[in-house]
């Protein structure tokens, strides 16, 4: 597509819910972001993909929080048993190449703004 | 490990005012540095970016250079506007396979009238 696409863009859910978030990159795009983005509190890395493999997962928060991708392409972040805490905007960016130089820009989807009720 | 720190804002001036954001990075090797910006409403884009020492990036009247003795990238512009307004970040990427692009906490700019 012709932006990184993400949906959806926003989610009402219950406490103890388990959400799933999704991720559309840029076709070609083989890197794969996803952070998280809470009032006030900058933009926060949880994981990073390089096809379909995660060489940087450190940011994830808890076991409650995965995240994978297929076909190096779409990918889905997925939280069970939401907290009110999980509540933000998750913020999905796709590059053209992992390494640096001129391929690194990352381009940002819309966010899914997650409120957990 | 990697980081990124920005000055604290909320950064407000007047239109026509001189802007400077303060970004320093810690990084081993020679990453590629960036700054993002997020206008209310919209999601994050890149403003600019340079790829090695000495790198001047700039767009939109903005500029940073890249100084690996200091290690900064600060960001400037000589007469700021009312539609530059917004949270700007500044960021790095280690030019690495496997390794995050990293954001510092992102800066807030208002400009008035």
């Amino acid at each position: 597509g012709a932006g990184v696409s993400q949906s959806p863009s926003n989610k009402v859910t219950e406490k103890g819910k388990d959400v799933e978030l999704r991720c559309d990159p840029i076709s070609g795009h083989t890197a794969l972001y996803w952070y998280r983005q809470s009032l006030g509190q900058g933009l926060e890395f949880l994981i990073y993909f390089q096809g379909n493999s995660a060489p940087d997962k450190s940011g994830l928060p808890s076991d409650r929080f995965s995240a994978e991708r297929t076909g190096g392409s779409v990918s889905t972040l997925t939280i069970q048993r939401t907290q009110q805490e999980d509540s933000a905007v998750y913020l999905c960016a796709s590059s053209l190449a992992s390494t640096g130089g001129e391929g690194t820009e990352a381009f940002f989807g819309q966010g899914t703004r997650l409120t957990v009720v | 490990g990697n980081s990124v720190t920005q000055m604290e804002g909320p950064v407000t001036l007047s239109e026509e005012a001189f802007l400077t954001i303060n970004c320093t990075y810690t990084a081993t090797g020679y990453p590629s540095l960036f700054w993002y910006v997020q206008y209310p409403g919209e999601g994050l884009q890149l403003l600019l970016k340079a790829t090695k020492a000495d790198d001047k990036g700039s767009n939109k009247g903005f500029e940073a250079t890249y100084r690996k003795e200091t290690t900064s990238f600060h960001l400037e512009k000589g007469s700021v506007q009312v539609s530059d307004s917004a949270v700007y970040f500044c960021a790095l990427k280690r030019g690495q396979a496997g390794t995050a692009l990293i954001f510092g906490k992102g800066t807030t700019l208002s400009v008035s009238s």
